[in-house]
């Protein structure tokens, strides 16, 4: 079967930085995708890799490791309204997107 | 652009009533998808569609039916609904190149009691 594995839920402190792993085991793989989704809201899109190494976009940074089957999102600088669900995605063999549960991440002052 | 766009927001439904998930995107985008999250949990896919005339079932179809008569639309039905299918709905659609991101709209609130 098909499988991604996050955290349910992590806490970090404004201003900090915080690592938020996905290890995945798919039919297949043709890219991650990192998304966020705040409370009552549509997930939008942060991240996409394909090779491995890092990808840098602002405060955010997301990392792959094909060969180990597994990807970090690292946020830098922590603001309040980082306080969201991230959610990681990976295109299956039939470039079908599986999605992980999410990791709830709680930012305290 | 709008994007993409749902109706309604919110529903309450009774067991064994009927209804149609409105979902409209102006990108000219191919590919549409449907989605549901429940509390807490990841995004299963219903139905998707690659075009026009084109529709595909997904990791969980059962009790529900779409159609593809435009690019612009793709609606979803629910024939008979169960409580079973209280749930988030969102609707998502994306560009033919295999790697761009999918752009949801803000999603349907259903209640089936």
């Amino acid at each position: 079967g098909q499988n991604i594995d996050q955290p349910t839920e992590m806490t970090a402190t404004e201003g900090a930085i915080v690592q938020i792993n996905c290890t995945y085991q798919t039919s297949g793989f043709n890219g991650l995708f990192w998304y966020q989704q705040h409370a009552g809201e549509a997930p939008t899109f942060l991240s996409y890799n394909v090779l491995d190494g890092l990808e840098e976009k602002g405060r955010f940074s997301s990392f792959l490791s094909r060969s180990k089957g597994y990807s970090y999102l690292l946020l830098k600088e922590l603001q309040m309204k980082d306080s969201a669900s991230y959610l990681c995605a990976v295109v299956d063999s039939n470039y079908q997107l599986i999605w992980g549960a999410g990791t709830k991440l709680i930012i305290k002052p | 652009n709008a994007g993409v766009t749902q109706t309604p927001k919110f529903r309450i439904l009774k067991i064994g009533q009927s209804m149609t998930l409105q979902c409209t995107q102006d990108m000219n985008h191919n590919y549409m998808y449907w989605y549901r999250q429940d509390p807490g949990m990841g995004l299963k896919l219903i139905y998707y569609s690659v075009g026009a005339g084109i529709t595909d079932k997904g990791e969980v179809p059962n009790g529900y039916n779409v159609s593809r008569s435009t690019t612009e639309d793709f609606p979803l039905r629910l024939e008979l609904a169960a409580p079973s299918q209280t749930s988030v709905y969102f609707c998502a659609s994306r560009g033919g190149d295999s790697y761009n991101e999918q752009f949801f709209g803000p999603g349907t609130r259903l209640t089936v009691l």
